[in-house]
């Protein structure tokens, strides 16, 4: 069955950009939305954006339009997160989730520390 | 955006009773509301779509009721692997918007 593998930590330092992916092991996206949603420490569910990999239309939460950019492969069944202009608030743990309005299968998640 | 309010913050109750969350969102969603659980240094996972329609796998003491904009989500009889934080989301309108949690606490 299918699993979302997401790449592994990071450090980045402020004012830079991190890239963060997602394949789909054991499958495809299939016609479903892949969604991006991070967690600070000790803090809530926040949804960032999604995209259609089939389209490749991509939506993004107001509060990081401009920042975050989100893609698809296809072919290889990989979603990316792009985020720039990081600042210390940026430190999360950002999860990729199978969007069906509902969000039904996770990716255990990639620490983002923003550090100087 | 819609907002969600979930209460109590934190409930404390003993193993084998019952746990009751609430959800609440600022228009109506309809059934499109979804209750999702979180352990410690884990992500999510989904235990009600459709307000009241039990995910694959989650046990039949999970259970979801409420349309509109008030929600409940109930746990007949509390295990230990239940405590947890729960969240409720709202999936009608875009952007769809979490709750900011319950956590469920052993008393």
């Amino acid at each position: 069955q299918v699993q979302l593998v997401q790449s592994g930590a990071e450090v980045k330092k402020p004012g830079s950009s991190v890239k963060v992916s997602c394949k789909a092991s054991g499958g495809t996206f299939s016609s479903y939305a892949i969604s991006w949603v991070r967690q600070a420490p000790g803090q809530g569910l926040e949804w960032m954006g999604g995209i259609i990999p089939i389209s490749g239309t991509a939506k993004y939460a107001q509060k990081f339009q401009g920042r975050v950019t989100i893609t698809a492969d296809e072919s290889t069944s990989t979603a990316y997160m792009e985020l720039s202009s990081l600042r210390s608030e940026d430190t999360a743990v950002y999860y990729c989730t199978r969007d069906a309005g509902y969000f039904d299968l996770w990716g255990r998640g990639t620490l983002v520390t923003v550090s100087s | 955006e819609i907002v969600m309010t979930q209460s109590p913050a934190t409930l404390s109750v003993s193993p084998g009773e019952r746990a009751t969350l609430s959800c609440r969102a600022s228009q109506s969603v309809s059934r499109n509301l979804a209750w999702y659980q979180q352990k410690p240094g884990q992500a999510p996972r989904l235990l009600i779509y459709g307000a009241s329609t039990r995910a694959t796998g989650i046990p039949a003491r999970f259970s979801g009721s409420g349309s509109g904009t008030e929600f409940t989500l109930t746990i007949s009889s509390l295990q230990s692997e239940d405590f947890a934080v729960y969240y409720c989301q709202q999936y009608n309108n875009w952007p769809g918007t979490f709750g900011q949690g319950t956590k469920v606490e052993i008393k």
